[in-house]
């Protein structure tokens, strides 16, 4: 099994629509993390968790939230869905020290 | 606030033609600077950690060193498998990661 699973791959939705991607992680690490990645502007942080009772904020939260379930279980919501909420999205995992471990991604599309 | 620009956004190179790629930053206090591959539609892997100015690392064709203002990937003889988005992050402290938007790297045979 890979070290972090997010579900699903692929999805297609409509605006307006509440969409939840999840992701959960057998590394045994505290800190959870939650990108966007569009064509030419990289890898942007929605939201990240060091702990399960600590969520905060990245740089583009708006239209997000989330929800740190267990120390393995982290899920990015959109409340509803927008077109230019369209991208590419990953969950990563990390202890303090070393680098992430990245899902394999969720592609979403928002008609 | 901690930055990093990754150069160039693109580069093309023939089969065995080695190169470079630049990861410059600004930072606090640099705590690691990391390396990671990526393949299209498929989540980033690690390369590699540098922790310290002269530091070096390596892996088959590549090479990572670290001097205080900049990182570079050196590509020695790139195959097509090579072919990847190439991104760096920065880690300062008790902050997550900030990446570099990448250099998309073409190995052409």
């Amino acid at each position: 099994d890979a070290d972090v699973t997010q579900t699903p791959r692929n999805r297609i939705t409509k605006t307006g629509k509440r969409i939840m991607l999840e992701c959960s992680q057998t590394k045994g690490h505290d800190r959870m993390y939650w990108y966007r990645q569009d064509p030419g502007l990289g890898l942007r942080l929605i939201y990240y968790s060091f702990d399960v009772k600590d969520i905060n904020k990245g740089e583009i939260s708006d239209g997000y939230s989330v929800s740190r379930q267990a120390q393995a279980k982290f899920s990015l919501s959109l409340e509803s869905a927008i077109p230019n909420q369209t991208a590419l999205y990953f969950c990563a995992t990390s202890d303090s020290v070393d680098g992430y471990t990245f899902g394999s991604g969720t592609r979403l599309t928002v008609v | 606030e901690d930055q990093v620009t990754q150069s160039p956004e693109a580069l093309r190179l023939q089969e065995g033609e080695s190169s470079s790629l630049n990861c410059s930053y600004t930072v606090s206090g640099l705590r690691g600077l990391f390396w990671y591959r990526q393949d299209p539609g498929k989540g980033p892997e690690f390369l590699f950690t540098l922790y310290s100015a002269g530091e070096e690392k390596e892996k088959e064709r590549l090479k990572a060193t670290l001097t205080k203002k900049e990182s570079f990937l050196h590509i020695t003889a790139p195959k097509p498998e090579d072919s990847a988005t190439y991104l760096c992050a920065l880690y300062s402290g008790n902050t997550p990661l900030v990446f570099g938007k990448g250099t998309r790297l073409s190995v052409i045979a």
